[in-house]
């Protein structure tokens, strides 16, 4: 069975300052990787994937992620927190290529606090 | 745009009720979700579909039902509801094998169950 973890259930940065919201992962096989973000009483919205190739991933907003295959994780990155990247911020795996049907399996979500 | 849609952002029902959630998507995608989400654990898979009148469970699919008919609409069907069952519901759609991968996103209903 596959799993996410995420350690944080909230991670509190300042305006300005980079950001890292952690994420590891547990998968026969080779994961897909996603990190989804939600606003308030919003639903998900998609941030990056990582399917294959290069480890660091580029997504919307000026986030990114990095693969790192030894230490299954996939962290999520952006160098200047912004107030409005205040939000819930979850991370996704499914596993490949025995899949028909990207069923993913969610982490409990971390909320980022951005403080001006 | 994708555009997921869902029938209510908010519904209050009374325990043993019959309820319907409805979800549509406008993207010709062959798969398509039901999660619910509650605090600290995230999103749970209740049922999914990758056909027309195809359904598998997912993790959660104790006390829930579902439906597709058409390929743009996927119902989630709540045969006797209880206090248990309320949750945010989020709907979602995506390309089948070989696609994106990745799944768009409803608005979420906010169900009470009272």
């Amino acid at each position: 069975a596959q799993s996410v973890a995420q350690p944080e259930d909230q991670v509190n940065v300042a305006e300005g300052n980079p950001l890292t919201v952690k994420c590891t992962y547990s998968v026969s096989g080779n994961p897909y990787l996603f990190w989804y973000v939600q606003y308030p009483n919003r639903g998900l919205q998609f941030l990056l994937k990582y399917i294959t190739g290069d480890n660091l991933v580029k997504g919307s907003y000026g986030f990114e992620a990095e693969f790192n295959k030894s230490q299954t994780s996939f962290h999520l990155k952006k160098p200047s927190a912004l107030v409005s990247d205040s939000a819930l911020y979850f991370c996704a795996v499914d596993s490949a290529p025995n899949n028909a049907g990207n069923m993913l399996t969610f982490g409990g979500g971390t909320r980022l606090m951005v403080k001006p | 745009d994708v555009k997921v849609t869902q029938s209510s952002r908010y519904l209050v029902k009374r325990t043993g009720e019959k309820v319907f959630l409805e979800c549509v998507q406008d993207m010709d995608h062959e798969n398509m979700f039901w999660y619910r989400q509650d605090p600290g654990l995230g999103l749970r898979l209740i049922y999914f579909s990758y056909d027309v009148k195809m359904k598998e469970k997912g993790d959660i699919p104790e006390g829930y039902s579902v439906s597709r008919e058409k390929k743009e609409r996927f119902s989630l069907i709540l045969e006797s509801a209880s206090t248990n069952q309320t949750s945010m519901y989020l709907c979602a759609s995506g390309e089948g094998s070989g696609g994106s991968y990745e799944q768009y996103f409803g608005p979420g209903t906010r169900l009470t169950v009272t």
